[in-house]
């Protein structure tokens, strides 16, 4: 079975503090993919990240990076600096090599950035 | 267009009526799906489209729900005899193809349906 946890349900912080949205991820297959999603106030989800479970490369990309760990079953997303526009709810998803096409999504962390 | 495109962005019915809500994928994407957002439930993945066939039809919550895909492009997702619990906001999303290295899935704005 394929489950993705996001434990933390809502997140509030003051501008310019770091936070972190945690992902834990179950599947068994060996083959998978792991994805991270930003939905703002809009409602549209846009596309932040994926990462393959051969590549245990963690990366950044401006105030943003990625912390994947297969040891601990974690693809966790760290905002450094954050700002009042990364307020949105971020969604962690998982898609397995087993199950064509279909992401599992966790329930999501509403983030609220206060000026 | 640029992106993926849904129509009608909201759609407001009555209990009992059909709808039919429409996806325009990225250009050249030959996977599409479709997703379902509600309140009590989450993301739900509801089916999926490689070309115009569906190999994964199984997140279709019942029979009422159906949805095609001709000419590789444009989808139609339809609800028949539409119930309260069929009000969520739905999503579509396109990818290249599915296969692994392909399958980044880009979402469209989603349309929201209120049943009466």
């Amino acid at each position: 079975a394929q489950k993705v946890t996001q434990a933390q349900t809502e997140i509030s912080v003051v501008e310019k503090e770091d936070v972190t949205l945690d992902c834990v991820y179950e599947t068994r297959d060996t083959t998978y993919y792991l994805f991270w999603y930003k939905q703002p106030p809009s409602g549209e989800l846009v596309f932040l990240i994926r990462r393959n479970s051969f590549d245990e490369q963690n990366e950044i990309s401006g105030r943003y990076s990625w912390n994947f760990q297969k040891s601990t079953s974690s693809f966790n997303f760290t905002i450094t600096a954050s700002q009042v526009v990364d307020s949105a709810v971020y969604f962690c998803a998982l898609r397995s090599g087993s199950t064509l096409g279909r992401l599992y999504f966790g329930r999501g962390t509403q983030l609220t950035v206060w000026p | 267009g640029a992106g993926v495109s849904q129509s009608p962005s909201n759609k407001v019915t009555e209990k009992g009526k059909d709808v039919e809500l429409r996806c325009d994928p990225i250009s050249g994407h030959t996977a599409l799906y479709w997703y379902r957002q509600s309140l009590g439930q989450g993301l739900e993945f509801l089916i999926y489209f490689q070309g115009n066939s569906a190999p994964d039809k199984s997140g279709l919550p019942s029979d009422r729900f159906s949805a095609e895909r001709t000419g590789g492009s444009v989808s139609t997702l339809t609800i028949q005899r539409t119930q309260q619990e069929d009000s969520a906001v739905y999503l579509c999303a396109s990818s290249l193809s599915s296969a692994g290295n392909q399958e980044t899935q880009y979402f469209g704005p989603g349309t929201r349906l209120l049943v009466l």
